[in-house]
């Protein structure tokens, strides 16, 4: 069964303290792997999208990487207003159409 | 903005109530997907839709339904409401249902049963 665990649950830095988020995944051939931001009461917003291991992609302070087991999700030199819950997300090729998301990885950047 | 649009953003009613959900997708995109987040859990995927027709069923409930219409807006039914139905619901919208196509979210619909 696909299945996706992200870690940590949640994560304090400070401003300028890079770090990395971590993205689990299993699933029956990978057709794409999905980074979402989420703020409160909001949304998700899409990040991006990678498709194959070794693909990397970035967004001002961030950077996607993606290998066959996990992804991570860096963070450079972040600002308070990079806190949010980051979702994973994947999407195999076991017949269905279903986006599988995991449960999030709560960011708060302190000033 | 993502360009979907979900109505109301707020609902609140009583146990064995129903209610409607709205779903605007973004201008041009076909597929849409329905997901129940709450607060213990992730999102959990309902059902797709793609041009009109089911494409993909997840772990959606027996007393809850959904529709595409022609203009591509969709609709969730959700009936004899339970005070663990409460959650924020979402929509997202993708171009179409080919693998490797984000999806583009609402803001949501926060559904509080008392």
């Amino acid at each position: 069964e696909d299945q996706v665990t992200q870690s940590p649950e949640a994560l304090r830095l400070q401003e300028g303290e890079s770090s990395s988020l971590n993205c689990s995944y299993t699933v029956s051939g990978l057709r794409g792997l999905f980074w979402y931001r989420q703020d409160p009461g909001k949304g998700p917003e899409f990040l991006f999208t990678l498709y194959s291991a070794g693909e990397e992609k970035e967004k001002e302070r961030l950077k996607a990487t993606l290998t066959k087991k996990e992804s991570f999700l860096h963070i450079t030199a972040p600002k308070p207003e990079d806190s949010a819950t980051y979702l994973c997300a994947v999407r195999g090729t076991s017949g269905t159409y279903k986006y599988i998301f995991g449960t999030g990885t709560r960011l708060k950047v302190l000033a | 903005d993502s360009g979907v649009t979900q109505t109301p953003k707020h609902l609140i009613t009583a146990t064995g109530q129903r209610v409607t959900l709205r779903c605007s997708p973004r201008s041009g995109d076909l597929s849409v997907y329905w997901y129940q987040q709450s607060l213990d859990q992730g999102l959990q995927f309902l059902i797709q839709y793609y041009n009109g027709e089911e494409r993909a069923k997840g772990n959606i409930l027996e007393r809850f339904s959904a529709q595409q219409f022609p203009d591509l807006h969709s609709e969730l039914n959700l009936s004899s409401l339970e005070l663990g139905d409460s959650a924020l619901y979402f929509c997202a919208s993708s171009a179409n249902s080919g693998v490797g196509q984000p999806q583009h979210f609402g803001d949501g619909t926060r559904l509080s049963i008392l």
